[in-house]
């Protein structure tokens, strides 16, 4: 199975620490997202990468938050000087671009890793 | 700003009953995906639904998408345990991004 996949699954800090998480998409994906999602809400959206480039980024995206994906493959997020309003599940996500050879757009779908679950004390 | 409200809530139903999980917004969306989500892991899409109108069916769900591309709803026949979990709506507004915009979800518990 070569699904997205994220690293750390858990991450327990401090207040105060910076903690950075990674997330390798689906290989043939050149779309990548980062969401937040905290308990009882739907994920929230933080970022998008096309390839390398970083083109949108949230307003929940303070600026003790940055994210990285510098070969267009994998992508690091980077919480610096965490808060305990931070404690969230960090999810990525990946999906194609362009169109089929039908002519249907592709990207539509987004494809989920598990997660990186944060707690900060 | 779009939002995507979903309704119920919260559902608790016994094995064997049918359901019917809604999707609502007053904003048009490109496309709408279906997703769920069991605890502590990352969501699973189900099905997307691009064209207005469009009804897809995945074994005992059924997907449609409303025809001014607005909402959508899921119906699950004959629920069984196994279908317990989040069910999340998300819309894509397209354009450059195709970030999506969720629903806040429903939570889903098929008794035995």
């Amino acid at each position: 199975d070569t699904g997205v996949s994220q690293d750390p699954r858990h991450k327990i800090t401090k207040r105060g620490q910076n903690v950075t998480f990674r997330c390798d998409p689906i290989s043939e994906h050149n779309r990548l997202y980062w969401y937040r999602q905290t308990l009882g809400q739907g994920p929230e959206f933080l970022t998008y990468f096309q390839n390398e480039a970083q083109l949108e980024k949230s307003r929940l995206l303070s600026d003790r938050f940055s994210a990285e994906r510098p070969k267009g493959s994998f992508s690091t997020l980077e919480i610096q000087r965490t808060e305990q309003g931070d404690s969230a599940m960090y999810l990525c996500a990946s999906s194609r671009g362009g169109t089929d050879t039908s002519g249907r757009v592709l990207g539509y779908e987004q494809f989920f890793g598990p997660g990186t679950r944060l707690t900060v004390l | 700003t779009q939002l995507l409200e979903q309704s119920p809530q919260f559902l608790s139903i016994q094995e064997g009953e049918n359901l019917t999980v809604y999707c609502n917004s007053s904003s048009v969306f490109s496309s709408l995906q279906w997703y769920r989500q069991e605890p502590g892991e990352g969501p699973v899409l189900l099905v997307t639904v691009v064209t207005g109108g469009e009804v897809k069916k995945l074994k005992r769900l059924t997907f449609q998408f409303g025809d001014a591309r607005k909402d959508s709803s899921l119906h699950i026949t004959a629920a069984q345990p196994g279908d317990t979990g989040l069910y999340l709506c998300a819309g894509s507004g397209g354009g450059a991004t195709n970030k999506l915009i969720f629903g806040t979800g429903t939570l889903l518990a098929v008794q035995p």
